[in-house]
């Protein structure tokens, strides 16, 4: 039982354009959540959190957003670059342990 | 510089072999994990420490163990019962191991078994 999905194994984008991408979850008991950007052969670099207290949180080109009703989170980049290009993963947490998502492979074209 | 460091970056074993990967930090981390990773899946939780001398098991422990007895090093022994161990393992750690923390993680090491 996937308690945090990906379901978009791969996503394209011009450069400079956004990109949106997405991750739902099934435990309410998550209040932490994160992404992470992972090249491959490399270990996966954080890039933004968000508590359950808040709906939005931002950092330069990236914004988490967080949608409790629905279980679902959403990383934006705007404007999405050609060094955007890797795997991204979302992970929950609600304990100790972080649960991660499948990843979405993002191809910035330039 | 502070990070996390883990060696080697490639490592070969025959099958029946017992093998151990090395992860160190000096983040002054009090948590510790390790993850495995495998094509088309989610980074796993093998086992996690969240304080010296202490350890549980993570999602897959089987066929692994691991040790704590420094706050720096969490070395991950893959034994010879591990089924399928060829994979991609991941070390990370946090501080203080506090739920909200951010785990950062290590290069990684791939391990093939021939």
């Amino acid at each position: 039982d996937q308690q945090v999905k990906q379901n978009s194994p791969s996503l394209s984008v011009q450069e400079g354009r956004i990109s949106i991408l997405n991750c739902d979850y099934t435990n309410s008991m998550f209040d932490y959540f994160l992404w992470y950007k992972k090249y491959p052969a490399e270990g996966p670099t954080f890039l933004i959190s968000i508590s359950s207290i808040k709906d939005k949180n931002e950092d330069g080109r990236f914004t988490v957003f967080l949608n409790k009703s629905a279980k679902h989170l959403s990383l934006h980049i705007v404007p999405s670059q050609p060094g955007d290009s890797a795997v991204y993963f979302c992970a929950a947490s609600g304990t100790y342990k972080y649960i991660f998502g499948t990843g979405t492979r993002l191809k910035v074209l330039a | 510089d502070g990070g996390i460091t883990q060696s080697p970056k490639y490592l070969f074993r025959k099958e029946g072999q017992n093998v151990t990967l090395s992860c160190e930090q000096n983040l002054n981390h009090d948590a510790m994990y390790w993850y495995r990773q495998d094509p088309g899946q989610g980074l796993r939780l093998i086992y996690y420490s969240q304080i010296v001398n202490d350890f549980q098991k993570g999602d897959i422990a089987e066929g692994y163990s691991v040790s704590r007895e420094k706050k720096e090093s969490f070395p991950l022994t893959v034994t010879s019962a591990q089924k399928n161990p060829t994979a991609f393992y991941l070390c990370a750690s946090s501080s203080p191991g506090q739920v909200q923390d951010t785990q950062y993680f290590g290069p990684g090491t791939r391990l093939t078994v021939l």
